[in-house]
């Protein structure tokens, strides 16, 4: 079965510092992945995007994600953290189902703490 | 902005009652997405919608159903409502069906159930 797992719930950094979130997917066939960050009381937004192209993937306001698939991972990251970083992150998994329709699995968020 | 909107922005209802939830998709999307998110359950799929047909099934309760227009925007209905249907509905669209375009999420519906 498809499942999104994203390792830690809170995650706090340093503004300045590296921010590393981890994701790891199962797929039985080869996923789309896709990051999204939540601002407080708003929609998700969609940060990036795989669909099989460059592993290395460049989103909006500096994040990327590199996909690895013998790690069977898709971790965010961005060099250096900002103030305005502070949000939840959901690492999503998209796949084929036998009826020709796609399913969408969200991970459970990373709330993102930046510390001055 | 996202493009999407969703309407009302919060709704206060009490146990057993029907409300609608509105959705209008980014202009030119066809697909539309309904979402449950709630503390203890994250954020589940409910339903999709292209073009105006059921595309793909979630975890939707048969309490629940969509529908989509003609004119694309759509409507999710909840009944015989539950405490533990409180939670924040979200309305997403994308242009095609396809799973390897993102989702265009609108900023959601609160729904609280006294």
């Amino acid at each position: 079965a498809q499942s999104v797992t994203q390792l830690g719930s809170h995650v706090s950094v340093s503004e300045g510092a590296l921010v590393l979130l981890r994701c790891n997917y199962s797929s039985s066939v080869p996923p789309y992945l896709f990051w999204y960050v939540q601002y407080p009381n708003q929609g998700l937004q969609l940060l990036l995007k795989y669909t099989s192209a460059a592993t290395l993937v460049k989103g909006i306001n500096g994040f990327e994600a590199e996909f690895k698939k013998s790690e069977t991972s898709f971790h965010l990251t961005k060099p250096s953290a900002h103030m305005s970083d502070a949000a939840e992150y959901f690492c999503a998994v998209s796949v084929p189902s036998t009826s020709g329709t796609y399913k969408y699995i969200f991970g459970t968020g990373t709330r993102l703490k930046v510390l001055a | 902005d996202s493009g999407v909107t969703q309407t009302p922005k919060h709704l206060i209802t009490a146990t057993g009652q029907r409300v609608t939830l509105r959705c209008s998709p980014r202009s030119g999307d066809l697909s539309v997405y309904w979402y449950q998110q709630s503390l203890d359950q994250g954020l589940q799929f409910l339903i999709q919608y292209y073009n105006g047909e059921e595309r793909a099934k979630g975890n939707i309760l048969e309490r629940f159903s969509a529908q989509q227009f003609p004119d694309l925007h759509s409507e999710l209905n909840l009944s015989s409502l539950e405490l533990g249907d409180s939670a924040l509905y979200f309305c997403a669209s994308s242009v095609g069906a396809s799973g390897r375009v993102g989702q265009y999420f609108g900023p959601g519906t609160r729904l609280t159930v006294l």
